[in-house]
Parts: structure tokens; sequence; C-alpha cells
């Protein structure tokens, strides 16, 4: 099964961008990825899927346009746009693995924690 | 409005058993999967097994297989998540969540507010 890793801290001022990396492991480069925010003290909310073309399907509710992924070879990546306080979360990538169209487990990168300038 | 509502957080002692809830509302709960993950302190999430209310089928990560019980009572549209033996390293957050999409190319949408369940002697 896939291994994603995620690198454990991210920071960017307030009002400024930020992109965080999922890297999938060698030989999953066709992944999609589905990207997670958790808030301090909060449960995880679905932000958006990305695959080799982009985003795949629709963002989570209430996620604003400021957010954006891209995908290219093993990384997938979450853009934020003119950060707000809001924003300072730890991010979770995660990935359904399958044998065909049978499930077999789920994995998730260790998180990015971003810190709000 | 989809909703999961889950259980209360719980105290217990090394080798109590523990069984913790997540309700499902506002859709059908019979018709999607339920995914339980695990979060220890300061650490990444863990997925720990699914089931499918319809029929109870139930899907293990190994990690986990053997470890906790995963059911469903879809006559209360509520899946649970138990321990026969509890110990001081099962000590996390538990969250459930609806798996959307297609098997394979599931992802999790909602997830619950989450179980604190403290193991402490």
């Amino acid at each position: 099964q896939p291994v994603l890793t995620q690198p454990p801290s991210a920071s960017a001022s307030l009002g400024a961008s930020v992109t965080l990396t999922c890297t999938l492991s060698s030989g999953y480069s066709n992944y999609k990825v589905d990207w997670y925010q958790q808030r301090p003290g909060k449960g995880p909310r679905f932000v958006m899927r990305v695959g080799t073309g982009g985003i795949v399907g629709s963002k989570g509710d209430g996620i604003p346009d400021r957010f954006s992924v891209l995908g290219s070879g093993l990384n997938r990546y979450l853009t934020i746009k003119n950060i707000q306080e809001e924003d300072e979360s730890d991010y979770h990538c995660g990935a359904d693995h399958g044998s065909g169209s049978n499930f077999v487990s789920v994995v998730f990168g260790g998180g990015t924690k971003l810190t709000v300038l | 409005e989809v909703q999961l509502v889950q259980s209360g957080a719980e105290v217990k002692k090394p080798g109590e058993s523990l069984k913790i809830s997540c309700k499902g509302s506002g859709y059908s709960f019979t018709s999607y999967w339920i995914g339980w993950v695990r979060q220890m302190p300061g650490k990444g999430l863990e997925w720990m097994g699914i089931i499918y209310p319809g029929d109870s089928d139930t899907r293990y990560s190994p990690s986990f297989q053997g470890q906790v019980t995963i059911s469903a009572d879809k006559s209360i549209s509520t899946a649970y998540l138990q321990w026969s033996s509890l110990k001081a390293s099962d000590t996390a957050m538990y969250y459930c969540a609806r798996l959307e999409g297609a098997p394979a190319e599931w992802w999790f949408d909602p997830w619950g507010q989450g179980t604190l369940v403290t193991v402490s002697s």
C-alpha cells in the first residue's frame, strides 16, 4: 500500500500564500489524495480531493475559494492564498487504497501543522 | 444536514471494556459505509476499520484486527467501536466518519466530533 509523507510543520504570514505537500511513495503516481483540515480541538473536515489533473469532484462544504490543489508526479499540493487566522490548523492527506475496485485500506500522512504568523 | 454525533468522553482503567457510539442523522444510514479513525495524542490519523450498516459488512485495518470490534444497529442509525480489555495505549481520540464515493475511491465526509478515551490506572 502507499505511504504518504508530509512535512511536520509549515508557517505563513497573515495574507500570504502557502503550499502544503503530500508525497506518495514510489509506484503510486496515479493515486488521488484527499486533504483534510483539522482546527485546534476539532475533528477533521474534508477539504478536497486531488489527482494529477488537479481537483477531483467538489470541495467540501464551506471550503473557501482561497483553497486550491494541484498534482504532479508523486506530489499532491494544497495551496492556501490570502491566509487567514482561521486557517491555522493541522492538514492531513489521505488515500484510499484498493485492488481494482476492491477496497483494501486507507492510509494517512503524518499531518502538517500550519502556523499563521 | 448530514451529521454524525459521537458519545461523550470516557475514563477507564486497564482491563475494562468499553463501547463508544456514533449516531448518524440527515441521510439514509444504511446506504453509506462508516469508518473509525484513531488519533493518539499529538499524532496523525490512523484508519481502524469500516462497516456498512445495511448488512454489517465490516473490514478492519490489520493493525486493529482482533483489538477492537466494529458494529452497527441500523434500527437506531448508530455505529459502535468496542474494546473487551482496554490498555493504556488505547488512550486517544476516536473519530467516526461517513465514507463518500465508490469503493477504493472513498473519502471521509463528514466526521463526528470525536470521543476522547483515557485509559489510566
